[in-house]
């Protein structure tokens, strides 16, 4: 069965970079969120679109931005990036239809030197 | 505003035996879904089971099993016959009622060690 695929999957950045990871989700699936697990923490809810429209916004700090494009693709923007930003960054799908179906991908490992 | 503690220190358990790991939650939504993910050191997020507030019946998948007891607000996941390959970090999650409110909130996770 499809999974959700994200990319990419190690991103080294030096501080006040920028930097973008995408997700594909499960297709069909009409729901992407973003969560961010820093080292030895669970993970944070970012942000999650609906059918391209932001559905739901967490701690997500302001300079990162994310969107869902016509394709059901997603992508997190994230700029001027600080070494707190290290992280495990988590993109996961789920259906309206399926309440009981949230699946991760496998996650980009973002550090930040 | 939704909570889950898992509060049990490192658990280890002897292979071929039976574990449970504890949840407790706490919202104020009637309707709300209960979640356990494996996360084993390579990192990805492994869905195992899923128990919503109305079902009737405690969730099974194949040798997972999810204790819900919903008065007491426990959500506790049984592995039974340990595998070493179970050796993992462990988190429940949990979610509001469907539309807006989809997010997961998770527990800081509880690490399963297998002994051969």
């Amino acid at each position: 069965a499809a999974g959700v695929i994200q990319s990419p999957r190690h991103l080294i950045k030096e501080k006040r970079e920028t930097a973008t990871l995408k997700c594909y989700p499960i297709p069909r699936h009409d729901t992407v969120y973003w969560y961010q697990q820093g080292p030895g923490q669970d993970p944070q809810f970012l942000i999650s679109f609906y059918e391209k429209m932001q559905s739901d916004k967490g701690s997500i700090p302001d300079r990162f931005s994310a969107q869902q494009f016509s394709d059901y693709h997603s992508e997190l923007n994230m700029s001027s990036l600080e070494l707190g930003d290290s992280a495990l960054y988590f993109c996961a799908s789920s259906s309206r239809t399926a309440p009981y179906e949230q699946y991760f991908g496998p996650g980009t490992r973002l550090t930040v030197t | 505003a939704q909570k889950i503690t898992q509060t049990q220190p490192g658990m280890f358990v002897q292979e071929k035996e039976a574990v449970t790991l504890d949840c407790t939650y706490d919202t104020s939504d009637p309707s709300y879904g209960l979640f356990w993910y494996k996360q084993p050191s390579s990192g990805e997020m492994i869905f195992l089971i899923y128990q919503g507030s109305y079902d009737q019946q405690n969730a099974t998948e194949g040798r997972y099993s999810l204790n819900f007891q919903k008065a007491r607000k426990s959500a506790n996941l049984v592995i039974s016959a340990s595998q070493l390959g179970d050796s993992a970090m462990y988190f429940c999650a949990m979610r509001g009622p469907t539309g807006a409110n989809s997010k997961l909130t998770f527990g800081k996770g509880i690490t399963l060690s297998v002994r051969p």
